[in-house]
C-alpha cells in the first residue's frame, strides 16, 4: 500500500529565499505523485503531478518538484519565495492501478517572512 | 470556469442532529468523493462515488453516509451528528476516464462543521 510522509508540518522561508517542502513515498513500485496547495478559507489546487515521463515536473506559480526513484522522493521546490506562497501544501500518492485513490499526506504549512 | 460548489461554508449544529452537506460540480465529472481534513492529519477520504447511485466505502466511513442520484451532486450525511465529527469536509470530483488514481481532483471551498 502507498503511503506519503511530509517532512516539517511548519516551515518558514524568507521573502525571495529558496523554497523546499520535502516529500517521501513509500510504494513497491513507482507511483503516481501529486503536489497540492491549499490557499487560507480555500479548498485544494493541482500544482503538478508526476504519472510518467519526464522526472522534473513544472507546474503552476514557479513551482516545480523532482522525483527521485532512489530516494523515494519528491520534493517541491522554488527559487524565490513571494508572500502569496504562505499556504498549506499537500503531497500526495496513488498506485498504478485505476482504482487505486489518491493518498494524501498531513500537509505542510509554508510561512513566509518578510 | 469549472466548479466544485459545497452549499454551506459554516454550519453549527448539536449532538444528535442529522446533518447535510451538499455538493455540486458542474464539470461532468463522473467520481466524487468526500474528504474530512483535521490539523496535523492532512485529508482523509470518508466515501467516494464514480457512478450515479454507486457508493464505496473510504478510509474513515464510520458515522457517515453518501447519497448520488443525480452526477452533478453528491451529498454527505451525519445521521446523528456527535462531537468528534467537529471538523473540515472537503468535496471533490474527478474525470472517470484518467482513473480515480491519476486525475486531477478538483476541490470545493470546504464545510466547517462545528458540533456542539
Amino acid at each position: 500500500a502507498q503511503s506519503v510522509t511530509q517532512l516539517g508540518s511548519h516551515v518558514s522561508v524568507s521573502e525571495g529565499a529558496l523554497v523546499l517542502l520535502r516529500c517521501n513515498y513509500s510504494s513497491s513500485v513507482p507511483p503516481y505523485l501529486f503536489w497540492y496547495v491549499q490557499y487560507p478559507n480555500q479548498g485544494l489546487q493541482l500544482l503538478l503531478k508526476y504519472t510518467t515521463g519526464a522526472t522534473l515536473v513544472k507546474g503552476i506559480n514557479g513551482f516545480e518538484a523532482e522525483f527521485k526513484k532512489s530516494e523515494t522522493s519528491f520534493h517541491l521546490t522554488k527559487p524565490s519565495a513571494h508572500m502569496s506562497d504562505a499556504a498549506e501544501y499537500f503531497c500526495a500518492v496513488s498506485g498504478l492501478s485505476r482504482d487505486d485513490k489518491i493518498i494524501f499526506g498531513k500537509g505542510t504549512r509554508l510561512h513566509i517572512l518578510p | 470556469d469549472v466548479k466544485v460548489t459545497q452549499s454551506s461554508r459554516y454550519l453549527v449544529k448539536r449532538t444528535g442532529e442529522k446533518v447535510f452537506l451538499e455538493c455540486v460540480q458542474d464539470m461532468d465529472h463522473e467520481n466524487m468523493f468526500w474528504y474530512r481534513q483535521d490539523p496535523g492529519l492532512g485529508l482523509r477520504l470518508i466515501y467516494f462515488s464514480y457512478d450515479v447511485k454507486m457508493k464505496e466505502k473510504g478510509d474513515i466511513p464510520e458515522g457517515y453516509s453518501v447519497s448520488r442520484e443525480k452526477k452533478e451532486r453528491f451529498s454527505l450525511i451525519l445521521e446523528s451528528a456527535s462531537t468528534n465529527q467537529t471538523s473540515m469536509y472537503l468535496c471533490a470530483s474527478s474525470l472517470s476516464g484518467t482513473g480515480l488514481n491519476t486525475g486531477e481532483l478538483f476541490f470545493g471551498e470546504g464545510s466547517r462543521l462545528t458540533v456542539l
